[in-house]
């Protein structure tokens, strides 16, 4: 079956340091993935994509990579700010052109 | 600010009632998604409508059914409200069409509680 999921719940790290978010997905299908972050009470907020064609994609201060391979997805963010605590979503399509799959979330606090 | 209003905000029901939640995507934006978010949990997928007509449905009973309106607003209803029902439900839109997967902009929620 399709599942998406994050080796750890929570990632607690220094303001000033580099992020890494990983996520593993089950379903080879997938061609499209994305990831949000959510903030308490607020409903999740598109931070960059990527599809199935490529293997890394920059944003400002967010780099996505994909390893197909292995089925792995991560997020990496540069000098990780007090505003970018939050939780964080990895999701893929499984191939449709319709649904998003999600995870449960990773848990980023930063520490000033 | 992804320019997608969801009402009420808030919204306080008991069990066995019905409920509407409304969505007002983004104008342009051909299709909607409504999903339920459990405390704790990431996002399951309701429904879609891509041109006021269901595109696909995750594994939700047909109690949870679902309007979209020519003017970008959609309407998600629930009958029978369960306590199981509890959640943020959140609507997201994209610009639509078939082929591919959009990028889905997602609405504040609407925090549903059963009682």
């Amino acid at each position: 079956g399709e599942s998406v999921g994050l080796h750890l719940p929570t990632l607690s790290v220094q303001e000033g340091d580099n992020s890494i978010i990983n996520c593993a997905y089950s379903n080879s299908a997938s061609d499209y993935f994305i990831w949000y972050k959510q903030e308490s009470g607020k409903g999740p907020q598109f931070i960059i994509d990527i599809r199935s064609n490529m293997d890394k994609r920059q944003g400002q201060r967010v780099t996505v990579l994909l390893n197909k391979t292995v089925k792995h997805l991560s997020l990496q963010i540069a000098a990780t700010q007090p505003g970018d605590s939050a939780v964080y979503f990895c999701a893929e399509n499984g191939g449709s052109n319709y649904k998003l799959t999600f995870g449960k979330g990773t848990l980023l606090t930063v520490n000033p | 600010e992804t320019g997608v209003t969801q009402s009420p905000t808030h919204l306080i029901k008991t069990r066995g009632q019905q409920v509407t939640l409304r969505c007002s995507s983004q104008s342009g934006h051909n299709t909607v998604s409504w999903y339920q978010q459990a405390l704790g949990q990431g996002p399951q997928f309701i429904f879609q409508y891509y041109r006021e007509e269901e595109n696909g449905r995750g594994n939700f009973p047909p109690r949870f059914s679902g309007l979209q309106f020519p003017n970008y607003s959609s309407e998600l209803n629930v009958n029978a409200l369960e306590l199981d029902d509890s959640a943020l439900y959140l609507c997201a839109s994209s610009p639509g069409g078939s082929g591919s997967t959009d990028t889905q902009y997602f609405g504040p929620g609407t925090r549903l509680t059963v009682l």
